[in-house]
Formats: C-alpha cells, sequence, structure tokens
C-alpha cells in the first residue's frame, strides 16, 4: 500500500527545475505532499483532492491523475531553501487520517 | 504560539524502562495521530484519534498505548523499551481526519 516515490534523489543547481513522482497501486482520495529538512518536522506543502481541488502554496504546483493513481510534485526555478526530503503521503477514500507515506525523495540544491 | 507541541524533545533511557512523551495541540482539531520516523527515514503512522476515540490501530507491539485525556492531547506510553523502539516520534493533528495534518516538532528516543 505504499506509495512508490521517484527518484529517491535528485541533485539541482539553483534555478533548475524538478518532478517529483508520486504513485500507488491503490485507488485515491487525496495525495499529501510534504517537505522535511533535516531535523525538523515534516512540513505541509499541498493536497490534492479527488475531483481536481487542489490547496497548497502558489510557488509550488502539482497535478494528480486520478486513472492512474499518479501524483508529481513541480519545483520550478529551484531555491537553496527547496533543499530538504519531500514525502507523498496517499489516503484512500474512506478510510480516516490514515496517511500511508513513501519512502521520500531527498533534493540537494546547490548554488 | 506553537501549534502542536510534545515534551520532552529529547530522550535517552535504557532498555526495559517505560517512558512516555506528551503531545499537545492548540488548533482546535479533532484528530491527532503518532508517526515514528526511523534511521531510514521512513514514516509510518502508529495511531490515530478522533475524539478520544482510536480509529486507527497499525500493528504496532502493544508496549505502545496512546492515551488521550481530552481533544488536545494524545500521549504515547511506551512499556518495557528495546533498542528497536530508537527513532524519532512525531505527533500530529488534523481536523476531521483528511485535512493537512500539522506535525509537532518531534522527540527524538534513544534507547541504550
Amino acid at each position: 500500500q505504499q506509495p512508490v516515490q521517484s527518484p529517491q534523489a535528485v541533485i539541482l543547481r539553483e534555478g533548475e527545475d524538478a518532478v517529483i513522482n508520486c504513485s500507488s497501486s491503490k485507488a485515491l482520495y487525496s495525495v499529501h505532499w510534504y517537505r522535511q529538512k533535516h531535523g525538523e518536522a515534516p512540513v505541509f506543502l499541498m493536497i490534492l483532492l479527488k475531483g481536481g481541488e487542489q490547496k497548497g502554496h502558489d510557488k509550488i504546483s502539482a497535478s494528480f491523475n486520478e486513472k492512474k493513481q499518479q501524483s508529481s510534485l513541480y519545483l520550478t526555478a529551484s531555491q537553496l531553501s527547496y533543499s530538504g526530503t519531500y514525502f507523498c503521503g496517499t489516503l484512500r477514500g474512506g478510510s480516516q487520517g490514515n496517511l500511508i507515506f513513501g519512502k521520500g525523495t531527498k533534493l540537494s540544491v546547490k548554488p | 504560539d506553537t501549534a502542536v507541541s510534545q515534551t520532552p524533545k529529547y530522550l535517552v533511557t535504557q532498555m526495559g524502562n517505560d517512558k512516555s512523551i506528551k503531545c499537545e495541540q492548540n488548533l482546535g482539531h479533532d484528530t491527532m495521530y503518532w508517526y515514528k520516523q526511523d534511521s531510514k527515514k521512513f514514516l509510518k503512522i502508529m495511531f490515530s484519534y478522533n475524539n478520544k476515540e482510536l480509529i486507527i490501530n497499525e500493528t504496532v507491539p502493544n508496549r505502545f498505548s496512546p492515551k488521550s485525556p481530552d481533544k488536545a492531547h494524545l500521549n504515547l506510553h511506551i512499556n518495557s523499551l528495546e533498542l528497536g523502539d530508537s527513532a524519532v516520534y512525531f505527533c500530529a493533528s488534523s481536523q476531521n481526519g483528511k485535512e493537512t495534518q500539522y506535525f509537532g516538532p518531534g522527540t527524538r528516543l534513544l534507547v541504550l
């Protein structure tokens, strides 16, 4: 049931773009994206809901393909502050907050 | 100001001991969670509480027991600590169980 994230790690230069993917083998109600910096707690980035509703930040975009049970997080013109580990969490319909997180994608942005 | 707080931040203890971690949220949320993050950074849900009722109980050892005195608190009690319990434990809360989860700062548990 754990979603699969790809890539596992990515290294960027400032200003470059990145895409992080998350896929599930089960039908999903929503996909949640979090970023965690070293030694800190995960911080909410975005929720994508079945039906197209999207809640999140203006500087980060994402997509949710309900038919394929896939989501992608788009980071454009990356900044040093984007560095961290990105987790997707998937929520199946009917479950009560049972977020299942992927193993994470480690993003490093270098000057 | 802190939305979700946990105490203690660090916990170092011997095998076999019993310990508790406290969590409080001031967001007025109705659902609270405990997650374990191991050395490989895998975030795994352990428990969640909605309106003081346990609604998710993943396959964790029964040495772990969540206790919720009220809607704003969800404490984690661990009996007979083992080396494998060493990890970072995060508390989180959300509204209605499907919205954004807000995480506490984490408790770093080291069992010697």
